[in-house]
């Protein structure tokens, strides 16, 4: 069955960098692309970018521009996402999802990670 | 940015009535509309995808209308399970995600 496995949660302080990851088992990694997507407390979720596992190209969303950085390891399966330059407001729980169609950037989201919260607090 | 709002925010319903939620986009999404459910502590659920299509596994009382701008997710009748927060989801352009609607138990 196709799961999505995420890293545990993190406590970091302002201004350091954390990374999530998502290891995949179930299916074709390099098959479908995988986003990255938060959620504030509250809040609606947000994307934030995307890889295709295959190619490696990467996309984010303007606001996360110069701050996340999407990468891959095809040998385990694994996607990574990494941001910096974290503040309060990047308090958030952060899910990796995949998208519903075989090699397609832009579908709805079929399977997601458990979540990752990752606190930012001095 | 396409910007979806959803109406109501809050939803308070019985269980065997009937729950009709509304996702407006600040542009036309075509049919690249997608209705997730979300429980506290968890990923959100795919429920429909392109507007009118049920995700594998899901109950035929959740169905999905709409295109352009005006999107329609109707439960036909509620059962405890559905209690839960459900969010719209665009793809036409960079994806945007509405605030949801709170389903709540009334």
């Amino acid at each position: 069955q196709v799961q999505l496995v995420q890293s545990g949660a993190e406590v970091k302080k302002p201004g350091a960098s954390v990374t999530v990851s998502c290891k995949a088992s179930g299916y074709t990694f390099t098959g479908y692309y995988i986003h990255w997507v938060r959620q504030a407390p509250g809040q609606g979720p947000e994307c934030m970018g995307w890889i295709n596992p295959h190619s490696g190209v990467t996309n984010y969303a303007q606001k996360f521009q110069g701050r996340v950085t999407v990468t891959r390891d095809t040998s385990i399966s694994t996607a990574y996402m990494e941001l910096s330059g974290l503040n309060s407001d990047d308090t958030a729980v952060y899910f990796c999802a995949r998208v519903r169609n075989y090699y397609d950037s832009s579908g709805s989201f079929d399977y997601w990670g458990q979540g990752t919260l990752v606190t930012v607090s001095s | 940015e396409i910007v979806l709002t959803q109406s109501p925010a809050t939803l308070s319903l019985s269980p065997g009535e009937r729950a009709t939620l509304s996702c407006r986009a600040s542009q036309s999404v075509g049919n690249y509309l997608a209705w997730y459910q979300q429980k506290p502590g968890r990923a959100p659920r795919l429920l429909v995808y392109d507007a009118s299509n049920r995700a594998s596994g899901i109950p035929a009382r959740f169905s999905g209308s709409g295109s352009g701008t005006d999107f329609t997710l109707t439960i036909s009748s509620l059962e405890p399970e559905d209690f839960a927060v459900y969010y719209c989801h665009q793809r036409s352009n960079w994806p945007t995600f509405g605030q949801g609607t709170n389903l709540e138990i009334k």
